[in-house]
């Protein structure tokens, strides 16, 4: 069975400091690969998603990420840590070629964002 | 348009009492997912449906746990006998026919405490 691992269950940074949340995923065929963000009290909101398309996605509120096959890793990135930014975020894998059809999901990452 | 939405957002039961928590998907999505998020389980997958087809319950924990998806649109999800490890948000998500990636589309949750 695929497994995500999200290195580091909190990550604090400073305002306006890089934002680096690690991702790594097992599987033998490279999968479908998500992060999602969750505010407070909130349902999941889709950031980014990796489809083959390209190796480095953009998502929303500035964030990307870097598909790395040779390290079975997507990591997310932002260059500037906001206020807003401060929540928790999910790497997720879908892999078709399984037939399964349910995200499996990383442990989370809480990011702490400090003035 | 109106995203997936969830019913009630919060539920508190006693012990051994069923529950019932309800999901509208968005409108069109053909698939629906509920999964359930719990300190120290994390996100967990419950059940599947697409269509008309059989759904794919191998994430439920119990047979204390059924749910079923009428004209396939709204689903809800019931609880018998609710343990005080049931206590968890339980969240629905939905995707669109034809979603190559399974891209998913989160609801609010609902917040269910055991007493």
């Amino acid at each position: 069975a695929q497994s995500v691992t999200q290195l580091g269950s909190h990550v604090s940074v400073s305002e306006g400091a890089l934002v680096l949340l690690r991702c790594n995923y097992s599987s033998s065929v490279p999968p479908y690969l998500f992060w999602y963000v969750q505010y407070p009290n909130q349902g999941l909101q889709l950031l980014l998603k990796y489809t083959s398309a390209a190796t480095l996605v953009k998502g929303i509120n500035g964030f990307e990420a870097e598909f790395k096959k040779s390290e079975t890793s997507f990591h997310l990135t932002k260059p500037s840590a906001h206020m807003s930014d401060a929540a928790e975020y999910f790497c997720a894998v879908s892999d078709l070629n399984t037939g399964r059809r349910a995200l499996t999901f990383g442990s989370g990452t809480r990011l702490q964002v400090q003035p | 348009g109106a995203g997936v939405s969830q019913s009630p957002s919060n539920k508190v039961t006693e012990k051994g009492k069923d529950v019932e928590l309800r999901c509208d998907p968005i409108s069109g999505h053909t698939a629906l997912y509920w999964y359930r998020q719990s300190l120290g389980q994390g996100l967990e997958f419950l059940i599947y449906f697409q269509g008309n087809s059989a759904p794919d319950k191998s994430g439920l924990p119990s047979d204390r746990f059924s749910a079923e998806r009428t004209g396939g649109s709204v689903s809800t999800l019931t609880i018998q006998r609710t343990q005080q490890e049931d206590s968890a948000v339980y969240l629905c998500a939905s995707s669109a026919p034809g979603s190559s990636y399974n891209e998913q589309f989160f609801g609010p949750g609902t917040r269910l405490t055991v007493l």
